[in-house]
């Protein structure tokens, strides 16, 4: 596609129960970001792929939260056991050279948690 | 690791300036610029790579000092269309070794008529 799609772009989900969201990056995009954004909060850095390298998960919050990458393609992001406070945007963007060129968002998806 | 923001928040009339301010404890790699409108994704406006650099169109520009540690961001003569919150992201060398883009707090920006 021609940009990042990200699904489902909401979901509503009851505490406690597992849920996935998805990535799709632009293709040949080597990096990969997920950023978690609360109400009229900023980005908050979860985890990094770039690449063939070891994801960089320094921003998880939790070991509820974890995420993989097939290759340089699709990234699905698992929250498990959900709780309220889970209830954000996520978003996700790629970018062909994470240092110096532009990261491409998605829409997001806007997970709340009831 | 996170760069600071300053203001959190503009208010301005339309036609007058605002500068938004990002800094790091850390020498950077890069800055990038992002502008988010309520309710949508963030969009790019620049990058500045190299130390002294300035860059940008004539009503909407940046700079990256000497240091590596600072990045301005410049709106003149604002227009309702500058709305939306300002972010600075900024790149270093993980303790991975790979590179990865942090963000700022966010500058909220209202241009009133």
């Amino acid at each position: 596609g021609a940009g990042v799609s990200q699904s489902p772009s909401n979901k509503v989900t009851e505490k406690g129960k597992d849920v996935e969201l998805r990535c799709d990056p632009i293709s040949g995009h080597t990096a990969l970001y997920w950023y978690r954004q609360r109400l009229g909060q900023g980005l908050e850095f979860l985890i990094y792929f770039q690449g063939n390298s070891a994801p960089d998960k320094s921003g998880l919050p939790s070991d509820r939260f974890s995420a993989e990458r097939t290759g340089e393609s699709v990234s699905t992001l698992t929250i498990q056991r959900t709780q309220q406070e889970d209830s954000a945007v996520y978003l996700c963007a790629s970018s062909l050279f994470p240092e110096n060129t532009e990261a491409f968002f998605g829409q997001g998806t806007r997970l709340t948690v009831v | 690791q996170q760069p600071v923001q300053s203001p959190q928040a503009v208010i301005l009339r339309e036609g007058e300036d605002a500068v938004i301010n990002c800094s790091s404890s850390k020498a950077l790699y890069s800055v990038h610029w992002y502008r988010q409108k309520h309710g949508e994704a963030p969009v790019f406006l620049m990058i500045l790579l190299k130390g002294g650099e300035q860059k940008g169109h004539e009503k909407i520009s940046a700079s990256f000092n000497e240091k590596k540690q600072q990045s301005s961001l410049y709106l003149t003569a604002s227009q309702l269309s500058y709305s939306g919150t300002y972010f600075c992201g900024t790149v270093i060398i993980s303790n991975f070794g790979n590179e990865k883009l942090t963000f700022g707090t966010g500058t909220r920006l209202t241009i009133i008529p």
